[in-house]
């Protein structure tokens, strides 16, 4: 059993460069979720998705989408990345329907220079 | 949305003693409240939570309280030791919600 995975662990773009984050959990959990991480503001909400088959905008959803390809995967794409885009990205997930606890992975570190 | 609000954002304690994070929220609706510990360089793990049917839930050293009314809540860490050492993030989630607001986050050194 291991929980959420996210891949890569680091990555480093060039500006306007694209790529996508993996996610997937295998706690068959209805939602899945994306979350940045900077300094000083803590974990903010990029996407989420509730259950299989439907995505919403979190807090800061701008020059990102996300794709649930399944119940267990979660993607998350920077279609041009920009270096405001710099931050360490979690994958989240939880059972969902109320219950939200929320389960992450282990984190990317992604540099935009 | 909801808005948490965490303080302070640094806290430094000696071994032993107790240490006390507070935040506070902005809807009322909001009926979840957990804590997460992230050490250095880890993923964010739950470490307590609390419902809005609930003024006050304990687990071992820790505890948490809350205040509906005035919209706040506090983690408690009695008898500290260097392994607590860490961020450590309240959040909230609105009624009716599927997702958690987080705090900015408590940056707690114990010192040995």
């Amino acid at each position: 059993n291991a929980g959420v995975t996210q891949t890569p662990k680091f990555q480093v773009l060039k500006t306007g460069q694209s790529m996508t984050l993996q996610c997937a959990q295998d706690m068959n959990h209805n939602s899945m979720y994306w979350y940045r991480q900077d300094p000083g503001m803590g974990l903010r909400l990029i996407y989420y998705s509730a259950s299989e088959g439907t995505t919403d905008k979190g807090e800061v959803p701008n020059g990102y989408n996300v794709s649930r390809l399944n119940k267990r995967e979660f993607s998350l794409r920077l279609e041009s990345a920009a270096p405001s885009q710099t931050s360490v990205y979690f994958c989240a997930s939880s059972v969902g329907e109320g219950n939200t606890e929320a389960f992450f992975g282990q984190g990317t570190r992604l540099t935009v220079v | 949305g909801e808005n948490v609000e965490q303080h302070p954002s640094t806290l430094s304690v000696q071994e032993g003693d107790s240490a006390v994070i507070k935040c506070t929220y902005s809807d009322s609706a909001s009926n979840y409240f957990p804590w997460y510990k992230q050490e250095l360089g880890k993923r964010p793990q739950l470490i307590i939570d609390i419902r809005s049917n609930v003024g006050e839930k304990k687990d071992q050293r820790i505890a948490v309280t809350l205040n509906k009314t005035a919209k706040h809540f506090s983690l408690h860490i009695t008898e500290t030791q260097p392994e607590d050492s860490a961020v450590y993030f309240c959040a909230a989630r609105s009624a009716g919600a599927n997702n958690l607001f987080f705090g900015t986050g408590t940056r707690l050194t114990v010192i040995p």
